[in-house]
């Protein structure tokens, strides 16, 4: 019943240093997104991949890259982490169709100094 | 390009009070439209969702929303809040791109405070 499972929860990186944010799912959906959530701001679509071996820029891209390492695990990495990237990152996923809702982690608390 | 307002960055609202989040989008074709709640430290839950057909939906924890094309708004509705529902309230709206799932564009969301 585990259903998004993000990891890790919490973080601290110095500016510079990579990172990487594995997400998994075990609801067999195809469709998986990477948001990130800012103070005001609700949530930003980073990435998106709508089925696997497929991946695709959302509103917010740069400063990130991601994997579609298999059907079941998105992961998003920060190359050279800056202050700018301090926010909550989310990870969810969907059924392919556009009428799907998406499953939602419990987040990411990532914070750089 | 789609988008959300949702004008309320804060509502309070006494338990057991009626409550009326509101929400526009903007999108020039069909909307598919959700309500999120999101409790301190967590992820995000689906309250309802609109597609098609009635445009009053019921979703979990007594909520309900009603889709109005004319005024490109859907509000979520509860008839009396329990403090248990204190957290943040976000509405989205998801594309349809060639039938594919391409991400949902959140609003801001409101934060709902109850008053015992």
């Amino acid at each position: 019943n585990a259903g998004v499972t993000q990891t890790p929860k919490f973080q601290v990186l110095k500016t510079g240093q990579s990172m990487t944010l594995q997400c998994a799912q075990d609801m067999n959906h195809n469709s998986m997104y990477w948001y990130r959530q800012d103070p005001g701001m609700g949530l930003r679509l980073i990435y998106y991949s709508a089925s696997e071996g497929t991946t695709d820029k959302g509103e917010v891209p740069n400063g990130y890259n991601v994997s579609r390492l298999n059907k079941r695990e998105f992961s998003l990495r920060l190359e050279s982490a800056a202050p700018s990237q301090t926010s909550v990152y989310f990870c969810a996923s969907s059924g392919w169709r556009y009428n799907q809702p998406q499953h939602f982690g419990d987040g990411t608390r990532l914070s750089i100094l | 390009a789609q988008s959300v307002t949702q004008p309320d960055i804060h509502i309070t609202v006494s338990e057991g009070a009626s409550l009326e989040l509101r929400c526009n989008y903007s999108y020039g074709a069909t909307p598919y439209l959700f309500w999120y709640v999101q409790s301190p430290g967590q992820g995000l839950q689906l309250l309802l969702k609109y597609f098609s057909g009635d445009t009053l939906v019921q979703g979990i924890k007594g909520f309900e929303a009603e889709f109005k094309r004319s005024q490109s708004s859907f509000n979520l509705r509860k008839p009396s809040v329990h403090w248990s529902d204190a957290a943040e309230y976000f509405c989205a709206v998801g594309s349809n791109s060639g039938g594919g799932a391409d991400g949902l564009t959140f609003g801001k969301g409101t934060h709902l405070i109850i008053q015992p």
